[in-house]
């Protein structure tokens, strides 16, 4: 079964700062990944995924991700953070069965809080 | 305009009622997705609809029944609330294929608490 996960429960940065908020996958085949994001009592934002090519994929908001085959993961980062960036972030992988119908299996979400 | 909207926002029921949960997309997508986040955070999948047939059920208790009425709306009803029903509920859409295929894009969430 495909899975990501998210080593860290909590991010702390300082505002100006890059952040990295880590990601790795266990797949079979090739990895379909997804940045989500989630504001407090919100739904989820998309930000960006990877499905092929360029292994730096941009997204919504500033934000980026590397895709790095031989470690497995696939980390968010910004170059520099901003204190609105403070929200809950998801990686996600695709998992389609043999239907060929698609669903997401989620990480268990890691909170990004950005200091003044 | 709102792409995925989900009615209500919030719901506060007893144990042992009958509750519904509605969700509506106007991105012309034809697949529609219900997920749970429970008290951590953690998001699961439940089920899936394509053109209003059901293509994924992830062993939930049959007391969910989820409802396609059209490809643009996908119901979940629930029997019988349980306390450990009380999650944020997400419903989400995306196109099976195409250019944007596998972007799946999220409602607001419906907050159920079983008191």
């Amino acid at each position: 079964a495909q899975s990501v996960a998210q080593p860290e429960d909590q991010v702390n940065v300082a505002e100006g700062n890059p952040l990295t908020v880590k990601c790795t996958y266990s797949v079979s085949g090739n990895p379909y990944l997804f940045w989500y994001v989630q504001y407090p009592n919100r739904g989820l934002q998309f930000l960006l995924k990877y499905i092929t090519g360029d292994n730096l994929v941009k997204g919504s908001y500033g934000f980026e991700a590397e895709f790095n085959k031989s470690q497995t993961s696939f980390h968010l980062k910004k170059p520099s953070a901003l204190v609105s960036d403070s929200a809950l972030y998801f990686c996600a992988v695709r998992d389609r069965g043999d239907t060929g119908f698609q669903k997401l299996v989620f990480g268990t979400g890691t909170r990004l809080l950005v200091s003044p | 305009d709102t792409a995925v909207s989900q009615t209500p926002k919030y719901l506060v029921t007893q144990m042992g009622n009958d509750k519904s949960i509605k969700c509506e997309q106007n991105l012309g997508h034809d697949t529609m997705y219900w997920y749970k986040q429970d008290s951590k955070k953690f998001l699961k999948i439940m089920f899936s609809y394509n053109n209003k047939e059901l293509i994924i059920n992830e062993t939930v208790p049959n007391r969910f029944s989820p409802k396609s009425p059209d490809k643009a709306h996908l119901n979940l009803h629930i029997n019988s609330l349980e306390l450990g029903d009380s999650a944020v509920y997400f419903c989400a859409s995306s196109q099976h294929r195409g250019p944007s295929t596998d972007t799946q894009y999220f409602g607001p969430g419906t907050r159920l608490t079983v008191l």
